[in-house]
């Protein structure tokens, strides 16, 4: 059965950097596009990024450009998040998730989150 | 970027009653629309896709329906179980953007 499993949340302190990974397992990982969801406790959802299949494609929502990088590693079915420079108010659970394609983007798997908090 | 809108936020029904949610999209989203229910402390679940494509293993009393920029999703007949919050999601282009979810209580 699929499963995608995150990692690497924790308690970190503002501007300070942290890298999720999510492992991914019964699919072809590198056949699916790939995406970060978060949601902040008690609130909606947010799309953060995604990543095409091969990694040849990226987009990332304007809250988080040009500070996180989405990237794969398709010989170890792991999808990463590197996150620099972290903001207070990106206190929030991490999701990854499937998509079928890069154009057909509902995400049809999710982890379970891994909650990242950073806080002085 | 699209902004979607839902209504209501929370609804309270009666097990059995027909519940529908409605999603707004601020432009033509196509039939580019996702509908997901998340229970407390679990991660959301892909309910329906292509506005009314029910999920393998999705219970039929879920329906989609709509197009261009206004959705609905109905349960036909609320069940208890389905006491949750649902949001839907556009994807015909990115940024992807999520409603600001409905919550579902049942009375």
């Amino acid at each position: 059965q699929v499963q995608l499993v995150e990692s690497g949340g924790g308690v970190v302190q503002p501007g300070s950097s942290l890298r999720l990974s999510c492992v991914a397992s019964g699919f072809t990982f590198s056949s699916h596009a790939m995406h970060w969801v978060r949601q902040a406790p008690g609130k909606g959802l947010e799309w953060v990024a995604v990543i095409s299949f091969n990694g040849g494609t990226k987009n990332y929502a304007d809250s988080v450009k040009g500070r996180f990088t989405i990237s794969r590693d398709n010989s170890k079915n792991t999808l990463y998040l590197q996150m620099n420079s972290l903001r207070t108010d990106d206190t929030t659970i991490y999701y990854c998730a499937r998509a079928l394609t890069y154009g057909q983007a509902y995400l049809d798997y999710w982890g379970q989150g891994t909650l990242v908090t950073v806080s002085s | 970027d699209i902004q979607m809108t839902q209504s209501p936020s929370t609804l309270s029904a009666s097990v059995g009653d027909r519940v529908t949610i409605t999603c707004r999209a601020s432009q033509s989203i196509s039939t580019w629309l996702a509908w997901y229910q998340q229970k407390p402390g679990k991660a959301p679940k892909l309910l329906i896709y292509k506005v009314s494509s029910l999920e393998s293993g999705g219970p039929s009393r879920f329906s989609g329906s709509g197009s261009g920029t206004e959705f609905t999703l109905t349960i036909s007949s609320l069940q208890p179980d389905d006491s949750a919050t649902y949001y839907c999601q556009q994807y015909n282009s990115y940024p992807l953007t999520f409603g600001g979810g409905t919550k579902v209580e049942i009375k």
